[in-house]
């Protein structure tokens, strides 16, 4: 089965320091998003992304966020100055289609420590 | 706003026992529920999923979850548990209309003894 891939799957920064964790969506899908989940804590989403334009964002993803699809290929997320509360597993996931035929396929995420 | 709650962040059973795990939604509109499974050092992958259709839906690996809007629930059962079941449980909500992301639980990790 086709699977979404991400990269790495750790990722330790200092606090203040640029982080980007990079995904690779299934190839026909048109819809992609990253969560995260903070230890202990709810999956929580950060964004979504269809057409080359974000669709829909949640409070935590600030000013500080930013997500790119540079090459068609791969969907990347930058956290331009990272705080420790930013410490979390990223999940990227993407979809064929939304709606009742929904189905997101998700990566093995990225273990981010900020210290 | 629509939420999940999940009952238990942990759940312990014998290996042939029932498994069930409990999640129950708030949505102002008809929802969609989902829940997916996490094994270690893997992505969430969807078990099953209820968009408005039957209100039993059976998804992979022998489980099933129920629609009961009486009761906000969407239960996941599994009727023996196998070891390989063992992992992190999500449920999710998302509303019918519009573009709205799917919200998570916060999650059941499920063990099974042997």
């Amino acid at each position: 089965e086709p699977e979404v891939t991400q990269t790495p799957s750790h990722q330790v920064t200092q606090m203040g320091q640029e982080v980007i964790l990079r995904c690779v969506p299934i190839s026909n899908h048109l819809y992609f998003y990253w969560y995260r989940q903070i230890l202990g804590q709810k999956v929580e989403f950060l964004v979504s992304f269809y057409n080359n334009e974000i669709s829909e964002k949640s409070e935590i993803f600030d000013d500080q966020f930013s997500v790119e699809r540079p090459d068609g290929s791969n969907f990347t997320l930058k956290i331009r100055s990272t705080k420790l509360e930013d410490s979390a597993m990223y999940f990227c996931a993407s979809s064929e289609d939304q709606g009742t035929n929904e189905k997101l396929f998700f990566g093995s995420g990225t273990q981010l420590s900020v210290l | 706003a629509q939420s999940v709650t999940q009952l238990g962040s942990h759940v312990s059973v014998s290996e042939g026992a029932l498994v069930l795990l409990r999640c129950n939604y708030s949505s102002s509109v008809p929802p969609y529920l989902f829940w997916y499974v996490q094994y270690p050092n893997q992505g969430l992958q969807l078990l099953l999923k209820y968009t408005s259709a039957a209100t039993l839906v059976k998804g992979i690996n022998g489980f099933e979850a129920e629609f009961k809007k009486s009761e906000t629930s969407f239960h996941l059962t599994k009727p023996s548990a196998h070891m390989s079941d063992a992992a992190e449980y999500f449920c999710a909500v998302r509303v019918t209309s519009g573009n709205t992301p799917l919200v998570f639980g916060k999650g059941t990790r499920l063990s099974v003894i042997a």
